[in-house]
């Protein structure tokens, strides 16, 4: 069935480096891709998402785009700051709605 | 906050204990979903709602269950509870699932609710 798969974690970086964070995806035809993001305590959250092929989804300095050819969608971010410090999550909608997740990359940011 | 509440926020129960969590979607949205996040499973899609219907099912075991009632809230289940039934479950709302366009309707997710199964 379709799946996603993310680079593993934790990922600790300093300030203001540049940050990659792989994910590709098996699935029948082309399904929309998202970038969740957790902070403790709190739910997920939508970052940015892309529907169709070369598209290329952004918010708050975060980048993805949408890659048919290499089946992958990886998120960057030029500069990240102490507050990007959260769980990274890659989804992709099959079906009816029904999100699929991967398994999450904990990102840390030190001063 | 994006206006889906979950209660309550922590449970702690003992196995073969029965358990309900409850989850209010955002005004105006009509359909809800159900996920379970754990360590070794990672975050799954149980079951969705529109209206009041069942919609989809994902890994939704048959001790689980859930119902969405006429005023939208929405409540899941456990039964027989195991020690790996511990978990967050998070509930999240959207105004339906699809536009009439064929494109996604953002889910937003609540805090969720944190199981402990002792």
């Amino acid at each position: 069935g379709n799946s996603v798969t993310q680079m593993e974690g934790p990922v600790t970086l300093s300030e203001e480096a540049f940050l990659t964070i792989n994910c590709t995806y098996t699935a029948t035809g082309y399904p929309s891709l998202f970038w969740y993001v957790q902070y403790p305590g709190e739910g997920l959250q939508l970052l940015l998402k892309a529907t169709k092929a070369d598209d290329k989804g952004s918010n708050k300095g975060f980048e993805a785009t949408y890659r048919k050819e290499t089946t992958s969608f990886h998120l960057e971010k030029g500069s990240v700051q102490v507050s990007d410090s959260a769980v990274y999550f890659c989804a992709q909608i099959q079906g009816a709605q029904k999100l699929v997740f991967g398994q999450g990359t904990r990102l840390t940011i030190n001063p | 906050d994006s206006g889906v509440t979950q209660t309550p926020k922590h449970l702690i129960t003992a196995t073969g204990q029965r358990v309900t969590l409850r989850c209010s979607p955002r005004s105006g949205d009509l359909s809800v979903y159900w996920y379970q996040q754990s360590l070794d499973q990672g975050l799954q899609f149980l079951i969705q709602y529109y209206n009041g219907e069942e919609r989809a099912k994902g890994n939704i075991l048959e001790r689980f269950s859930a119902q969405q009632f006429p005023d939208l809230h929405s409540e899941l289940n456990l039964s027989s509870l195991e020690l790996g039934d511990s978990a967050l479950y998070f509930c999240a709302s959207s105004v339906q699932p699809m536009t009439s366009g064929g494109s996604y309707n953002e889910q937003f997710f609540g805090p969720g609710t944190r199981l402990t199964v002792l």
